[in-house]
């Protein structure tokens, strides 16, 4: 089985600063690995995915995420956060390889930007 | 690129009716499409997968008979909320698998039910 999770459920940050949003996962199989952005009342918009080469994978909106198999980790970031970042994130977590290969989600972690 | 296009975006109904949402893939077709719930402040609860031309499967605890899933074609999943309830009002959203890697989400249905 498959699972996702996401340390801490809030993130406050500065406008500017660095935003980090972590993400480890439990996999049996090579993962592919998933960074959604949610605005209220919408669905997901992908921010970026990792399935196979590459371990650095640049997204939409300034941000990246890296793969990292030894710490089961796929942590999020942006260099300089912006108003406009204030949302919630989920990272996720599928196997296409399975049946219905469907996605496993995190909890969800709520970024907050200060001017 | 992918769109799903969900409909309705908000739907009030009075207790004991049903409703249906519709989940259409635009400019691709989508083999699985997958259904899930989602309440306030709360990560996404997978509620079925649904395959065109068979029958979903859902997860457990969710009431087959109370979400009923079709897949009728390659472009569109249907899931209607039979006789509902208050305890049904959530937000509803569908996801269509697209290949090869993909995931495409609707922009979701804001049910609420008095």
């Amino acid at each position: 089985a498959q699972s996702v999770t996401q340390l801490g459920s809030h993130v406050s940050v500065s406008e500017g600063a660095l935003v980090l949003l972590r993400c480890n996962y439990s996999s049996s199989v090579p993962p592919y690995l998933f960074w959604y952005v949610q605005y209220p009342n919408q669905g997901l918009q992908l921010l970026l995915k990792y399935t196979t080469g590459a371990t650095l994978v640049k997204g939409i909106n300034g941000f990246e995420a890296e793969f990292k198999k030894s710490e089961t980790s796929f942590h999020l970031t942006k260099p300089s956060a912006h108003m406009s970042d204030a949302a919630e994130y989920f990272c996720a977590v599928s196997d296409f390889r399975a049946a219905g290969n469907k996605l496993t989600f995190g909890g969800g972690t709520r970024v907050l930007v200060k001017p | 690129g992918a769109v799903v296009s969900q409909h309705p975006s908000r739907v009030i109904c009075k207790s004991g009716t049903s409703v249906k949402i519709e989940c259409r893939s635009l400019d691709f077709q989508a083999t699985t499409m997958f259904w899930y719930r989602q309440f306030p402040k709360q990560s996404l609860m997978l509620m079925a997968t649904s395959n065109e031309g068979s029958k979903a499967t859902y997860e457990q605890g969710v009431e087959k008979d109370k979400f009923l899933i079709n897949h009728a074609s390659l472009t569109l999943s249907t899931l209607t909320v039979t006789s509902a309830h208050p305890e049904d009002s959530s937000f509803y959203i569908c996801s269509a698998r697209q290949e090869p890697y993909g995931y495409t989400f609707g922009s979701g249905t804001r049910l609420t039910v008095v």
